[in-house]
């Protein structure tokens, strides 16, 4: 059974630009969440859906959101990209929207330059 | 500031010993907590979990024990291998809420 599943692995983008990142959950859940990690800390929350709406929002500028899909999947978006959104981005999958059991994936690394 | 906290950045042991990673929490209404090893280049991975209605858990090689007293969470690991060298994350989550608060981390370097 695939486990949580993001691309892209690796994205260099430039200050001012927009990116999109993806995220497969694991077959059968049904929440999605988002989290910066930046080098050298623990991940900070962004964001979690769960049937397509948002159930939890992190203390993030509006430059961010994110969307789910009837499938499941989901897509995290930013715009006007700074040097310090440079960081690791994962993606977690859980059952439901109060089980807190969290299964990460492998992370987009994205470098704003 | 962050709810969560370890108190030791780098812990190194050498192959065969009993590794102790610890966490302090602050908020004494997180009921769930988890640790996540996360090697270079991946993302976390679920290890253990416990819930505040007990005080010891065990699994493979590891147990996670949770001091609600003294807000303390620790993990365990026995016979430590080259490949649990990994940072360690504990994480807390509180009830109704489904975010995780996580930690800085400790870095477990383990030599053979």
């Amino acid at each position: 059974d695939a486990g949580v599943t993001q691309s892209p692995t690796h994205l260099i983008k430039t200050r001012g630009q927009h990116v999109t990142l993806r995220c497969s959950p694991i077959s059968g859940h049904k929440s999605v969440s988002w989290y910066q990690q930046v080098l050298g800390q623990g991940p900070q929350f962004i964001f979690q859906y769960y049937e397509k709406e948002e159930r939890g929002r992190g203390n993030f500028p509006d430059r961010f959101s994110a969307r789910q899909f009837p499938n499941y999947s989901s897509e995290l978006n930013v715009n006007a990209l700074l040097l310090g959104d440079s960081a690791l981005y994962l993606c977690a999958s859980s059952r439901g929207h109060l089980l807190p059991e969290a299964f990460f994936g492998q992370g987009t690394r994205l470098t704003v330059v | 500031g962050e709810s969560v906290g370890l108190h030791l950045p780098t812990l190194s042991v050498q192959e065969g010993d009993n590794s102790i990673i610890n966490c302090a929490y602050s908020n004494s209404a997180s009921d769930y907590f988890i640790w996540y090893k996360q090697e270079s280049g991946k993302g976390p991975q679920f290890i253990i979990d416990i819930r505040s209605n007990m005080d010891k858990r065990q699994g493979q090689r590891v147990t996670v024990l949770l001091n609600k007293t003294v807000k303390h969470l620790s993990l365990q690991i026995a016979a430590t291998q080259p490949g649990d060298s990994a940072v360690y994350f504990c994480a807390e989550n509180l009830s109704g809420y489904s975010t995780l608060t996580f930690g800085k981390g400790t870095m477990l370097l383990v030599s053979p």
